[in-house]
């Protein structure tokens, strides 16, 4: 199985500022990484696909990078809707498997 | 407008059984590969199982792999999944959500149903 390790666990940032969220995936995933947005009580939403590609409607303050087995989510200006746990998922073979989330706090 | 709604979450004891239901709208359903996914109380999200558009591929986590069953009926736009053999670890809240074929990312997630193995 592969495995998918974020990093922080939990961030603490205030509005208007940049924060990047790593995942490292045990072995190559060939861009095959999605990143998701979770609020409490809601289901997640899915931010980006393919490592970099930006899904329909979601803002162009979050991008994505990587290749390989690292991957990066940067919201470049922090709003205040985006508080949320961020989780990255490889979609690469089976078992797809989630990073344990990252939690975007309001410092 | 894509809907995802799912049912048939509840109470169950250890070793019983239960079948969520997803009912889906707002796209065309045979075209598209169907997942589940679940998320314990205060944990990350966690695949469960996926099913093709025609029900030619299923895969199932290694943790429900010989009690859990995933079925779809193109007719009704639904997908199910029958879960047997239940153990207080299948506690959890129950996402349907859809992959865009042939990726296997989740594009719309359900609101989830809640299932709670206790006696």
């Amino acid at each position: 199985d592969i495995q998918m390790t974020q990093s922080p666990s939990s961030l603490s940032a205030s509005v208007g500022d940049r924060v990047t969220i790593t995942c490292r995936a045990s072995q190559g995933i060939s861009n095959s990484l999605a990143w998701y947005q979770q609020k409490p009580g809601k289901a997640p939403k899915l931010l980006l696909y393919g490592a970099s590609r930006l899904e329909s409607g979601v803002p162009s303050r979050f991008s994505g990078s990587g290749s390989g087995t690292d991957y990066t989510l940067t919201i470049s200006s922090l709003q205040p809707e985006d508080f949320a746990t961020y989780y990255c998922q490889q979609y690469y073979s089976t078992p797809y498997t989630f990073g344990q989330g990252t939690k975007l706090e309001i410092k | 407008e894509v809907q995802l709604v799912e049912s048939g979450g509840g109470l169950v004891k250890p070793g019983g059984s239960l079948r969520l239901s997803c009912a889906a709208s707002g796209f065309t359903f045979s075209s598209y590969s169907m997942n589940w996914v679940r998320q314990a109380p205060g944990k990350g999200l966690e695949w469960v199982s996926s099913i093709s558009s025609s029900s030619s591929y299923i895969y199932y986590a290694d943790s429900v792999e010989g009690r859990f069953t995933i079925s779809r009926d193109n007719a009704k736009n639904s997908l199910y999944l029958q879960m047997n053999s239940l153990r207080a670890e299948d506690t959890a809240v129950y996402y349907c959500a859809r992959g865009p074929s042939p990726a296997k990312y989740f594009d719309y997630w359900g609101q989830g149903t809640l299932v709670t193995v206790s006696s």
